[in-house]
């Protein structure tokens, strides 16, 4: 079974803090991607990556940034925290192309809290 | 532009009960289609999917069909169950975009 690891379920962190969010994925996937999730909005790109070092914006990139060093890992990082980054985040992973038989597989998520 | 469109939850059933979610999408060009469930405190995973008109995906005793004509992809269930009490998502796949445009998402309850 294809597994998708985030790192924490749940984060608290204060206002300006620089926060990482990890994300390690066991099928070899090439893409990665981070999404939030927030009610009445459903799931919304952040940022993707389709090799190591490798990174493209989704639709709200702004006050993220991503890190690929590895292939299996993928980090997402908010530089200075802010309220309105309180959202559960979602990893995800699939194999490489653009097929839609390239299914994505989710992790847990991960419920950050900015105070 | 791309996007999906469900209908709006909390959707309240019965054990037994016929369900249906629906959704609608617009796309520039022939996406496939998906749907995704998320159960209380898991991640999303994938339900059913469909990749070209009139196809139908099913799984689990759910099914939902391609509908260009109608742009809709609407999940159905003949007897729902208290199991499958979770959040369902609508989404499609553009070549090229290489990640899902999602809906908004319905919560569904089935009651014993």
């Amino acid at each position: 079974d294809v597994k998708v690891t985030q790192s924490s379920r749940y984060l608290v962190k204060r206002t300006g803090e620089k926060v990482f969010l990890e994300c390690v994925q066991d099928m070899d996937h090439e893409n990665m991607f981070w999404y939030r999730q927030d009610p009445g909005l459903g799931l919304r790109l952040i940022y993707f990556s389709y090799d190591v070092k490798m990174k493209e914006k989704g639709d709200i990139p702004e006050g993220y940034s991503v890190s690929r060093e590895k292939k299996e890992r993928f980090s997402l990082i908010l530089e200075s925290a802010s309220t309105n980054q309180t959202s559960m985040y979602l990893c995800a992973s699939s194999p490489s192309g653009t097929s839609a038989k390239n299914i994505q597989y989710f992790g847990a998520g991960t419920r950050l809290s900015v105070l | 532009g791309n996007s999906v469109t469900q209908m709006e939850g909390p959707v309240t059933l019965s054990e037994e009960a016929f369900l249906t979610i629906n959704c609608t999408y617009t796309a520039t060009g022939y996406p496939s289609l998906f749907w995704y469930v998320q159960y209380p405190g898991e991640g999303l995973q994938l339900l059913l999917k469909a990749t070209k008109a009139d196809d139908k995906g099913s799984n689990k005793g759910f099914e939902a069909t391609y509908r260009k004509e109608t742009t809709s992809f609407h999940l159905e269930k003949g007897s729902v169950q208290v199991s499958d009490s979770a959040v369902y998502f609508c989404a499609h796949f553009l070549t090229g975009r290489r990640a899902l445009t999602f809906g908004s998402g319905t919560r569904l309850q089935v009651q014993p």
